[in-house]
């Protein structure tokens, strides 16, 4: 069986700041990772995944998570946190290889300040 | 193209009766997959369709059924709603195979009362 768990249900930075979301996961085989955004009141978006290409993911609106196999994990990051990104995240892992059956984990809220 | 489209947004039933979703997924997509989502539980895997079959199903009661149809559009259905049910219900429609992504509707958010 898989599971993530992040670390941090709410996360609050500064407008300008660095944005870092954590996810480790739990997996007997190497996993397919996702993070994906949602909005209030809105379906969910899809950030990035990782399929094992490459470890150094890059993502839309300029995230990135890198995949950490000796420490389970695949943190969310971004340089510059604008106040368009405070929304929920959510960390999702899969073994099929494909997003037709998500685990997900129980979420982080971004809060941006000004 | 259009994205995945769930009706209706919201709905408000009684406990005790029925209520039945829809998801049209983006055209071309076969997978449909639903998930229910509630401030305690989180995001939970409901059950996956595929060409008007069943093919995964989460830890969910036999309350909750889903069926898909011949042009990939799926219901679900849950019947004697509890208050428990209450919650945001996240449909997803993803390509055949590979690790592609899973896109997802706007969800009907279900109140029990």
């Amino acid at each position: 069986a898989q599971s993530v768990t992040q670390l941090g249900s709410h996360v609050s930075v500064s407008e300008g700041a660095l944005v870092l979301l954590r996810c480790n996961y739990s997996s007997s085989v190497p996993p397919y990772l996702f993070w994906y955004v949602q909005y209030p009141n809105q379906g969910l978006q899809l950030l990035l995944k990782y399929t094992s290409a490459a470890t150094l993911v890059k993502g839309i609106n300029g995230f990135e998570a890198e995949f950490k196999k000796s420490e389970t994990s695949f943190h969310l990051t971004k340089p510059s946190a604008h106040m368009s990104d405070a929304a929920e995240y959510f960390c999702a892992v899969t073994l099929s290889g494909s997003a037709r059956q998500l685990t997900f984990g129980s979420g982080t809220q971004l809060t941006v300040l000004p | 193209k259009a994205g995945v489209t769930q009706t209706p947004r919201y709905l408000i039933k009684t406990r005790g009766q029925q209520v039945t979703l829809s998801c049209s997924p983006i055209s071309g997509h076969r997978s449909v997959s639903w998930y229910q989502q509630t401030p305690g539980q989180g995001l939970q895997f409901l059950f996956e369709y595929f060409s008007e079959t069943q093919r995964n199903k989460g830890n969910f009661p036999g309350r909750f059924s889903g069926r898909q149809f011949s042009n990939s559009r799926s219901e679900m259905n849950v019947s004697t709603l509890e208050l428990g049910d209450s919650a945001l219900y996240l449909c997803a429609s993803s390509l055949e195979s590979g690790a592609g992504e899973a896109f997802f509707g706007q969800g009907t958010r279900l109140t029990v009362v």
